[in-house]
């Protein structure tokens, strides 16, 4: 069976530092890879997708990046975080090809910038 | 463009009652797809059901299931026979028809916070 993990599970950064979320499947090959932000109260909002190693999608522009180096491993970095990243970091994948529907989510990372 | 609208901020049902959750949406798209998560709090997104546009019939997922009308552009959630496990977030979402990548970047609404009562 298929597997998503992300980690940290929760983090705490001072503004102006550096990020690195990191986000793995396990149990599948070269599945659809994707980053959502979620602020508190709210919906969900796409952040980056991938369909494959090296192929990166942005869907909003921020000072967020997003790397895909390996098949099932996806990481969101940013080189100097702002109040406004905090929030509730969702990554996700699905099965490549036409014809899946479903979206699979991780457990979450839960950043406070401070 | 597409967007889900859920009206329902919060909602509060007594245990073993049957609740509906409201989603609507708007789409120029004839293929699409449509979803719904739970969020308990735990942060976790939790898949329950999927309605594509050209199914005939409405999904059914045991607990679950989803009142599709077409012509409203409304996707309801029922749950029946609530228990109180079912509290937690719920949101619709929906899908674009399938690129030539199949890549699926869904679109959320806003979530109902479901209390359930004892």
């Amino acid at each position: 069976s298929q597997t998503i993990h992300q980690w940290p599970a929760t983090l705490v950064q001072p503004v102006g530092s550096p990020l690195s979320l990191e986000c793995t499947v396990e149990g599948t090959s070269n599945p659809n890879l994707y980053w959502y932000r979620q602020a508190a109260g709210r919906g969900l909002q796409l952040l980056f997708y991938s369909v494959g190693i090296g192929q990166i999608s942005s869907e909003v522009p921020q000072n967020l990046s997003a790397s895909r180096p390996q098949d099932r491993q996806f990481i969101l970095s940013s080189k100097k975080l702002l109040l406004s990243d905090s929030g509730f970091y969702l990554c996700a994948w699905s099965l490549p090809g036409v014809g899946t529907y479903e979206q699979y989510f991780g457990p979450g990372t839960r950043l406070t910038v401070t | 463009a597409q967007k889900i609208t859920q009206t329902q901020p919060g909602m509060f049902v007594q245990e073993k009652e049957a609740v509906t959750l409201d989603c609507t949406y708007d789409t120029s798209d004839p293929s699409y797809g449509l979803f719904w998560y739970k969020q308990p709090s735990s942060g976790e997104m939790i898949f329950l059901i999927y309605q594509g546009s050209y199914d005939q019939q409405n999904a059914t997922e045991g607990r679950y299931s989803l009142n599709f009308q077409k012509a409203r552009k409304s996707a309801n959630l029922v749950i029946s026979a609530s228990q109180l496990g079912d509290s937690a977030m719920y949101f619709c979402a929906m899908r674009p028809p399938i690129s030539n990548f199949g890549n699926e970047k869904l679109t959320f609404g806003t979530g109902t916070r479901l209390t359930i009562i004892p």
